[in-house]
């Protein structure tokens, strides 16, 4: 089955540390972007690719680190610099060919520092 | 800049009542427009989108249609069901000046259906 998948669905991190967290897709979609989600509120975009190598500061990326070595991954650093690291983290995916501007989520990743 | 504002939650129906969950938004040029629901504990699914002025999208017994002239995108369903509880976010996707793009999101309208 074609999909996003994050992993882990919940993480628990001690202060002080780094974390990464996963995101994967099957679909051969083009872009993928990182949103934070608190609790009562809207997406906020952290970062977001749109090609292998090349990568874009959203709104919130202070604390925050990507890589995109490979088209199907784009794995999130929540590192210590991060503040307020404790949300709902979401990953999407976009097909840029064809003309179409559906993003599509995966499940999320709860994590909360301790 | 872009932006979206959706009606304030939460809101309570029965079941069978009807739903509108109103929707704005203020953008340049044409965005295309999304309804997104987000069940608990779950990412987002793309319920619904439109992409030009007089579209309607619709999905599940759900619709909205792209007004331009009230620059409005609401979601209604004439009979709810339990199984609708979630939250409803409304978003436009946004061609930044990098030529990059991303979706903006509403702030999210939670609704509880209750028997």
């Amino acid at each position: 089955d074609g999909g996003i998948t994050q992993s882990p669905k919940y993480l628990f991190r001690k202060e002080g540390q780094n974390v990464t967290l996963s995101c994967e897709q099957n679909l051969n979609h083009d872009a993928m972007y990182w949103y934070r989600q608190d609790p009562g509120q809207g997406l906020r975009l952290i970062y977001y690719s749109q090609i292998v190598n090349d990568f874009q500061k959203g709104d919130i990326a202070e604390g925050y680190s990507v890589s995109r070595e490979k088209k199907e991954s784009f794995p999130l650093t929540v590192t210590s610099a991060q503040k307020n690291p404790t949300a709902f983290y979401l990953c999407a995916s976009k097909l840029l060919a064809g003309g179409t501007d559906t993003q599509y989520f995966g499940p999320g990743t709860r994590l909360t520092v301790l | 800049g872009n932006s979206v504002t959706q009606m304030e939650g939460p809101v309570t129906l029965s079941e069978e009542a009807f739903l509108t969950i109103n929707c704005t938004y203020t953008a340049t040029g044409y965005p295309s427009l999304f309804w997104y629901v987000q069940y608990p504990g779950e990412g987002l699914q793309l319920l619904l989108k439109a992409t030009k002025a007089d579209d309607k999208g619709s999905n599940k017994g759900f619709e909205a249609t792209y007004r331009k002239e009230t620059t409005s995108f609401h979601l209604e369903k004439g009979s709810v069901q339990v199984s609708d509880s979630a939250v409803y976010f409304c978003a436009l996707s946004d061609i930044l000046k990098t030529s990059y793009d991303k979706v903006i999101f509403g702030p999210g309208t939670s609704l509880s259906v209750i028997p």
